[in-house]
């Protein structure tokens, strides 16, 4: 079976740009999460969902930072500007409603904004 | 609120030998309990969990896991540590009612021959 999907899985960017990143979750998998990665701040919760809905976006650092997921398949976040201290790995992650709190990552995507 | 200490951010350990990673957390009804791991450039996988009934759980690639409630604490272990282990660690504690899990800060493994 397919993981969870993540594209693109490096991305180097000027900043100020529009930077998206995508997700496509492990099919009937009804929950999807964003996470961030750093070195300073470790694994961050930034945004997750159930059932196409967003439940808590509390993590999400600034209004800069969006995230949508129009559908069951597929989701996106969206920086607009980018800022240098942005540049993280950003990890998509789903879990079907059946296996307790179990979660599968993606590959992660590695972002750095110059 | 839940939290996840994972006290010791590198440990260096030789080939053969045995391991244990130390993960505390903080939760106030039973937790279901996570270890990840991280290889460099990838994704993290699930190593074994805890949701309930015996307290020594068997996880993938030979690591075990015992819940001590009494210490609030779900060690990782390995008898035999292999170069191939070298990678980050990550213990995480979830509420079991479909909120997302809480991480550690990861503690990354060295393996030296």
């Amino acid at each position: 079976d397919a993981g969870v999907i993540q594209s693109p899985r490096h991305e180097v960017t000027e900043m100020g740009q529009e930077v998206t990143l995508r997700c496509k979750p492990i099919s009937g998998h009804n929950s999807l999460f964003w996470y961030r990665q750093t070195m300073m701040r470790g694994l961050e919760l930034l945004i997750y969902f159930n059932n196409n809905v967003p439940i808590d976006d509390s993590g999400m650092p600034e209004d800069r930072f969006s995230a949508k997921m129009p559908n069951a398949s597929f989701s996106t976040l969206k920086i607009q500007p980018s800022e240098p201290r942005d540049s993280a790995v950003y990890f998509c992650a789903s879990r079907p409603s059946s296996s307790g709190n179990t979660i599968y990552f993606g590959e992660g995507s590695w972002l750095t904004v110059v | 609120a839940q939290s996840v200490t994972q006290p010791d951010i590198h440990i260096t350990v030789s080939e053969g030998a045995s391991l244990e990673l130390r993960c505390n957390y903080s939760y106030g009804a039973t937790p279901y309990l996570f270890w990840y791991v991280q290889s460099p450039g990838q994704g993290l996988q699930l190593l074994l969990k805890y949701f309930s009934g015996d307290t020594l759980v068997q996880g993938i690639k030979g690591f075990e896991a015992e819940f001590k409630r009494s210490q609030s604490s779900f060690n990782l272990r390995k008898p035999s540590v292999h170069w191939s282990d070298a990678a980050e660690y990550f213990c995480a504690v979830g509420a079991g009612n479909g909120t997302p899990l809480v991480f550690g800060k990861g503690t990354r493994l060295s393996v030296i021959a």
